[in-house]
């Protein structure tokens, strides 16, 4: 696509159900991240996919977090039993990573609130 | 911790005036480039400066890179009320050069 597409923009939520965040990355592009980004504050990686290699999941806060991608396609990112701490957006991004100019194309993020 | 830190944290000025933001960092990178947030969407890439550069420009942005103290500055000139925005600077770490970790940002405001 043009441009990377992420879904739900918002989602609402209660305590303890499950939520799924949806990545459509820009095609071609080889390296997907995932974000989160609380009210006021930075970007946190919480994980990294790069082609067939086994991501980098350094940043996931807890078990309750998990993300999968179809080959160099959608991802999914998946909270278990969510907390009202795991309100913040969730800022997708793809790029076709070369080595010393690793440029990002966000998409507008999911906004996800715990009630 | 975070890699980048950016300082200050908040910045309001006059439209026309210089605005000017720092970023400092903890490892040794490959680049550091700098994105910019409107209203706590998406970001949009700006400007990449490699670790061998220590000046880059683009329109009114001007980007200076000093390794030996590990920190970056941006420049943006001639401010307009649409550069109302947080100015975020990601580095490229060496090791781990994958993955690009972001500092808490500079939030810009420019009174018309």
């Amino acid at each position: 696509g043009a441009g990377v597409s992420q879904s739900p923009s918002n989602k609402v939520t209660e305590k303890g159900k499950d939520v799924e965040l949806r990545c459509d990355p820009i095609s071609g592009h080889t390296a997907l991240y995932w974000y989160r980004q609380r009210l006021g504050q930075g970007l946190e990686f919480l994980i990294y996919f790069q082609g067939n290699s086994a991501p980098d999941k350094s940043g996931l806060p807890s078990d309750r977090f998990s993300a999968e991608r179809t080959g160099e396609s959608v991802s999914t990112l998946t909270i278990q039993r969510t907390q009202q701490e795991d309100s913040a957006v969730y800022l997708c991004a793809s790029s076709f990573w070369r080595p010393g100019a690793n440029v990002l194309t966000f998409g507008a993020g999911s906004r996800l609130t715990v009630l | 911790s975070q890699q980048g830190e950016e300082d200050p944290q908040a910045l309001s000025i006059q439209e026309g005036e210089n605005a000017t933001m720092n970023c400092s960092y903890k490892t040794s990178i490959n680049n550091l480039q700098w994105y910019r947030q409107n209203s706590g969407r998406g970001l949009v890439h700006l400007i990449l400066i490699r670790s061998n550069e220590r000046e880059k420009h683009s329109g009114r942005l001007r980007v200076t890179l000093d390794t030996s103290k590990k920190s970056s500055s941006l420049l943006i000139t001639a401010s307009r009320a649409a550069d109302t925005a947080s100015y975020f600077c990601a580095t490229d770490a060496i090791q781990g050069a994958q993955k690009l970790v972001f500092g808490q940002g500079t939030r810009l405001t420019i009174n018309p």
